[in-house]
């Protein structure tokens, strides 16, 4: 499979815990976004990646969270001393490089569950 | 920012009906416009795109046109099927990141 993976798919966590999730975008793709859907909502824009510098962060992204993309390749999102709040689908995106307004084409999603 | 609004949902036709789910953004520069869908149990999957004014996406039967004189990318798709019930996100990207909208779910009844 030559899609964007995402792992894990699914995630349940006490109140409190740090949890941690993996993005390995397609291939040759320099740009990747990390989003987050709650029921009944659009995917809200997290933050985004050109290679392995983080170019924008979200304001609603606390200081609880946080990303990496060290090598340009796979991204790993960490949330810290997660809350009940928390409790979403955390999607991940990557686009092609040189083209400029070209879609995104995203994982399966981690749904993250914060009991 | 970018935003995009879209109809509020839930939509419910008969199979064979005429859709149209209204899309319209605020966007800076020369956005594409997007719309995603979304089945049960499964991640965004793009339907179509557009990437300047007055061009038109088409795909699975489903059309929009881009039309920059009244910022909007209306969704339609001329006789429903059971098989298209899902949810459908309406999206603007420019270079950095792409903006979706709350997301409309239809519901196609036999």
């Amino acid at each position: 499979d030559t899609g964007v993976s995402q792992d894990p798919r699914h995630k349940i966590t006490k109140r409190g815990q740090n949890v941690t999730f993996r993005c390995d975008p397609i291939s040759e793709h320099n740009r990747l976004y990390w989003y987050r859907q709650t029921l009944g909502q659009g995917p809200e824009f997290l933050t985004y990646f050109q290679n392995e510098a983080q170019l924008e962060k979200s304001r609603l992204l606390s200081d609880r969270f946080s990303a990496e993309r060290p090598k340009g390749s796979f991204s790993t999102l960490e949330i810290q001393r997660t809350e009940q709040g928390d409790s979403a689908m955390y999607l991940c995106a990557s686009r092609k490089p040189g083209e400029l307004n070209t879609e995104a084409f995203f994982g399966q999603g981690t749904r993250l569950t914060v009991v | 920012g970018d935003s995009v609004t879209q109809m509020e949902g839930p939509v419910t036709l008969s199979e064979e009906a005429f859709l149209t789910i209204n899309c319209t953004y605020t966007a800076t520069g020369y956005p594409s416009l997007f719309w995603y869908v979304q089945y049960p149990g499964e991640g965004l999957q793009l339907l179509l795109k557009a990437t300047k004014a007055d061009d038109k996406g088409s795909n699975k039967g489903f059309e929009a046109t881009y039309r920059k004189e009244t910022t909007s990318f209306h969704l339609e798709k001329g006789s429903v099927q059971v098989s298209d019930s899902a949810v459908y996100f309406c999206g603007t990207g420019g270079y950095q990141k792409v903006t979706f909208g709350t997301g409309t779910k239809l519901q196609v009844i036999p």
